[in-house]
């Protein structure tokens, strides 16, 4: 069955530290890859997506992600976290030319000022 | 302009009522969908219509039934509400064109009292 896990539930990280979130995938076949982010009490915003070519794509505020076919990975990653990263961050997969979009259950971030 | 917008932003209503969410996107694109996310932040599809045809309809009871009159609406009308359909929905829409990169609206905070 198509998945899509994140390992850490919640992060507590101080301001400054890097940040290092894990998100794999289960499907069979050519995917499309997304994270997005919620801050507290608004809707969910696009922060990066990987549909080909250089697996290691760059987003808003500084964010990035690296796609490694191998492990079915595509981990998000910051130098150096702000206390306005404290949110809710979630990994997604679609297969590509699909309808639908799977989302992994969301990590916590929680940046200590 | 709000790309993706939903209404009411707040519903506040007592089991047993039935009770309409509506959407409506700007952005030109072909697909629309619902999304239902608890109060553990979980993310799970319930619709989706692509020009107007239903071509995701996950687990859902049906007492929930989506209406699309045009490609840039997508309603939700819930019957009978439970104490179990307190939640946030967001509506959400995409297109091909892009990867089908879902561009999510403000949500709709439902409690049932």
């Amino acid at each position: 069955a198509q998945s899509v896990s994140q390992h850490n539930h919640h992060v507590i990280l101080s301001e400054a530290a890097s940040l290092e979130l894990g998100c794999n995938y289960s499907y069979g076949g050519t995917v499309n890859l997304f994270w997005y982010v919620q801050y507290p009490g608004q809707h969910l915003q696009l922060l990066l997506k990987y549909f080909s070519g250089d697996p290691l794509v760059k987003g808003i505020k500084g964010f990035e992600a690296e796609f490694i076919k191998s492990k079915f990975s595509f981990n998000l990653r910051k130098p150096s976290v702000q206390w306005s990263d404290t949110a809710e961050y979630f990994c997604a997969v679609i297969l590509t030319g699909g309808f639908k979009t799977i989302f992994g259950a969301g990590t916590r971030l929680f940046v200590k000022a | 302009d709000t790309a993706v917008s939903q209404t009411p932003k707040y519903l506040v209503t007592q089991m047993g009522n039935d009770k309409s969410i509506k959407c409506e996107q700007n952005l030109g694109h072909d697909t629309m969908y619902w999304y239902k996310q608890d109060s553990k932040k979980f993310l799970k599809i319930m619709f989706s219509y692509n020009n107007k045809e239903l071509i995701i309809n996950e687990t859902v009871p049906n007492r929930f039934s989506p209406k699309s009159p045009d490609k840039a609406h997508l309603n939700l009308h819930i019957n009978s509400l439970e104490l179990g359909d307190s939640a946030v929905y967001f509506c959400a829409s995409s297109s091909q064109g892009s990867g089908n990169t879902i561009y999510f609206g403000e949500g709709s905070w439902l409690t049932v009292v």
